[in-house]
């Protein structure tokens, strides 16, 4: 089975720049995340869909990122504009249901916001 | 007040020790309880899972939790270099409310 995709691996970009982030949940499951993880923090959910719809992104800055999962299935993430706070790695994660104990997550995106 | 604490380390052992690492959480109505390992530039990894109270063991991985004094604890008995990771608890409930620990990172010394 494969596992989530994310691409691209790495990204740096300048401040103010925008950058956008794509994930490939596992075939068939139905809900996908995306983590922040700053280096030396757990990851910080920002935003859950369940198919094409949002069921939570309380901690999503939504000023400056933005998400979308149109078709149910794959995911972008963007961020617009960047700020230096932004640098972390961004984790895609899913799920075959709504319980987050039985995700499995991406290698994630490493970003570094100059 | 976080509603995960976990001591950062680093933690260095020699191989073949036994390994402790340990969160405390805020709030009792917390009941799932989780072990996830990450690698270095990798996603974490679900390791144990736990629900309320008492032990679990896999292997050489023991996860325990004593809800009364809101205390998890992850036991790594014969450590390897293999081991070698950050470890992250983690904590839910039923309304879908989930929090991660910061980490604690494990050196396994050959």
């Amino acid at each position: 089975e494969a596992g989530v995709a994310q691409s691209p691996r790495y990204k740096i970009i300048e401040k103010r720049q925008s950058v956008a982030f794509w994930c490939n949940p596992i075939s068939g499951h139905a809900t996908l995340y995306w983590y922040q993880q700053i280096l030396g923090q757990g990851p910080k959910l920002l935003i859950q869909f369940q198919n094409n719809g949002v069921v939570d992104d309380s901690q999503l800055p939504k000023d400056r990122f933005s998400a979308e999962r149109l078709k149910g299935v794959d995911s972008t993430l963007k961020i617009q504009p960047a700020k230096l706070e932004d640098s972390a790695v961004y984790l895609c994660a899913s799920s075959p249901g709504l319980m987050k104990e039985t995700q499995y997550f991406g290698p994630g995106t490493r970003l570094l916001v100059l | 007040q976080k509603e995960v604490e976990q001591d950062p380390g680093p933690l260095s052992v020699p191989e073949g020790a036994i390994v402790s690492l340990n969160c405390t959480y805020s709030n009792s109505a917390f009941q799932y309880f989780m072990w996830y390992r990450q690698y270095s530039r990798k996603g974490p990894e679900l390791l144990m899972y736990t629900y309320s109270s008492g032990n679990k063991e896999d292997g050489r991985f023991t996860a325990q939790v004593d809800k009364s004094s809101k205390y998890i604890s992850l036991f790594i008995r014969d450590s390897q270099p293999s081991d070698s990771a950050t470890y992250l608890c983690a904590i839910s409930n039923t309304g879908n409310q989930f929090y991660f620990g910061t980490g604690t990172s494990l050196t396994v010394i050959p």
